[in-house]
């Protein structure tokens, strides 16, 4: 079935340094979805992406739509303790827009 | 601030006991969904509902079972809780429309089995 790729699967980094992550996918997709999960909660969601090589960002996080539509990717800028967690993308594949698929994470840790 | 409500949290339980994990959601949101996801690893979608008496298995097989006699609740059964059960299991929901902006995941419940 459709399943979408994230990588890395996991980050050390140091406090200040800068994260990039990418998720891709063998099906176009019309919508991007980058979550957050805190260690013992739910994830929620941090940005969402609706059109082809669009750019948003939300505070220290940017991500951006591929233009192929086959993939996505999510920086974040002068990481800090708190962005410490697992960041999935999802989105609902093109020939199945009714039901949102979720990556496997990339799990971040931060060293101060 | 969290509009949709999972309870309890935690959960330990003995072999063979019925288990009821709850959720509920004020959004109005006439899509729910169970997912379970092992500390740290993927989530897989058990079950799913597209409104009230709808509902659906996902696509990790699962023993539990799940009901929507109102639109804002969305609970799931385990008639028989086995070790093999122990997990997290995450609550969400999401607005109806072909393009949708997310789901709301509730906190979870993380449950063990002993």
């Amino acid at each position: 079935g459709q399943q979408l790729n994230q990588s890395p699967q996991s980050m050390f980094i140091q406090e200040g340094e800068d994260v990039s992550m990418n998720c891709t996918s063998s099906s176009i997709f019309n919508t991007w979805l980058w979550y957050k999960q805190d260690p013992g909660e739910g994830p929620v969601l941090l940005i969402a992406l609706y059109k082809a090589g669009e750019l948003t960002s939300n505070g220290r996080l940017t991500a951006q739509f591929g233009i192929t539509r086959k993939d996505s990717f999510l920086n974040i800028s002068a990481s800090i303790p708190s962005d410490v967690g697992i960041y999935f993308c999802a989105g609902p594949p093109k020939t199945s827009y009714d039901k949102v698929i979720f990556g496997p994470g990339t799990s971040l840790s931060v060293i101060p | 601030e969290a509009d949709i409500y999972q309870t309890p949290r935690y959960l330990v339980i003995g072999t063979g006991k019925k288990i009821t994990l709850e959720c509920s959601q004020t959004m109005g949101h006439d899509k729910m969904y169970w997912y379970q996801q092992d500390p740290g690893m993927e989530l897989h979608l058990i079950h799913y509902s597209y409104g009230v008496n709808s509902t659906e298995k996902g696509d990790l097989s699962s023993e539990s079972t799940v009901s929507r006699i109102r639109t804002e609740h969305f609970p799931l059964t385990l008639e028989s809780a086995r070790p093999s059960h122990t997990s997290q299991y995450l609550c969400a929901s999401s607005e109806k429309g072909s393009n949708p902006r997310g789901y709301t995941f509730g906190s979870g419940t993380r449950l063990t089995v002993v």
